[in-house]
């Protein structure tokens, strides 16, 4: 099955930096990337999506890009502020009815 | 629009107790799925349901987990008897029916569950 790894496990950056989380597959049928904020004591939210026929997505502080060929999608996310600070889970799956299968998340931790 | 909604939040059990989760999906969501998710690791899934049909329940630990979703819209799922490994957080999330987002999967706030 699939196989999702994030890197780093913990990112601590200055507020108004940028923060960028990679995340790795291992299935090259895989076409359904999204990217979940799970704050403390709360289910995860999705943030953005991006499906494999488009290289590059981007909704105001937040994007992402996909690499098809290396197998990896990557989080930015410009002008951190202190909201910003929790867990985030890259997935992927192959769409329709497939599994969706979670990395083990990232702690952003965005200093004042 | 109303979110995924689950109760309990939290609950406390001794080990060998039985144990019960409810979920409402998001209105006209016709697909429900059902998370485990242990401390610093992403969900799991436990199973997924299209109407009130399991479709997907591989990775259902059969033998102490139970789940229904008898009308096709609440989700139930059960523990019984719950053991020191189940404590988790489980998650419910739906998906709506279109085919242009069916991919995208909504979560609720998940129950923390805790076995002494």
């Amino acid at each position: 099955g699939e196989n999702v790894e994030q890197h780093p496990s913990t990112l601590s950056v200055q507020e108004g930096d940028s923060a960028v989380i990679k995340c790795t597959y291992s299935d090259s049928a895989s076409n359904y990337f999204p990217w979940y904020k799970q704050e403390l004591g709360k289910g995860p939210q999705l943030i953005i999506d991006i499906r494999s026929n488009v290289g590059e997505k981007k909704d105001q502080r937040i994007a992402v890009t996909l690499n098809k060929t290396a197998k990896h999608f990557s989080l930015h996310i410009t002008e951190t502020q202190p909201e910003d600070s929790a867990v985030y889970f890259c997935a992927a799956s192959r769409g329709g009815n497939n599994r969706l299968a979670f990395g083990k998340g990232n702690q952003v931790v965005v200093i004042p | 629009e109303a979110g995924v909604v689950q109760s309990p939040r939290y609950k406390i059990i001794e080990k060998k107790q039985p144990v019960a989760f409810w979920c409402n999906p998001i209105s006209g969501h016709n697909t429900l799925y059902w998370y485990r998710q242990n401390l610093g690791q992403g969900p799991e899934l436990l199973i997924r349901y299209e109407n009130e049909e399991a479709v997907d329940d591989s990775q259902l630990p059969k033998d102490r987990f139970s789940a229904e979703r008898l009308k096709g819209v609440d989700s139930t799922l059960k523990i019984q008897p719950a053991e020191l490994g189940d404590s988790a957080v489980y998650l419910c999330a739906s998906s709506p029916r279109d085919p242009v987002s069916t991919d995208t999967q909504y979560f609720g706030p998940g129950t923390r569950l805790t076995v002494l």
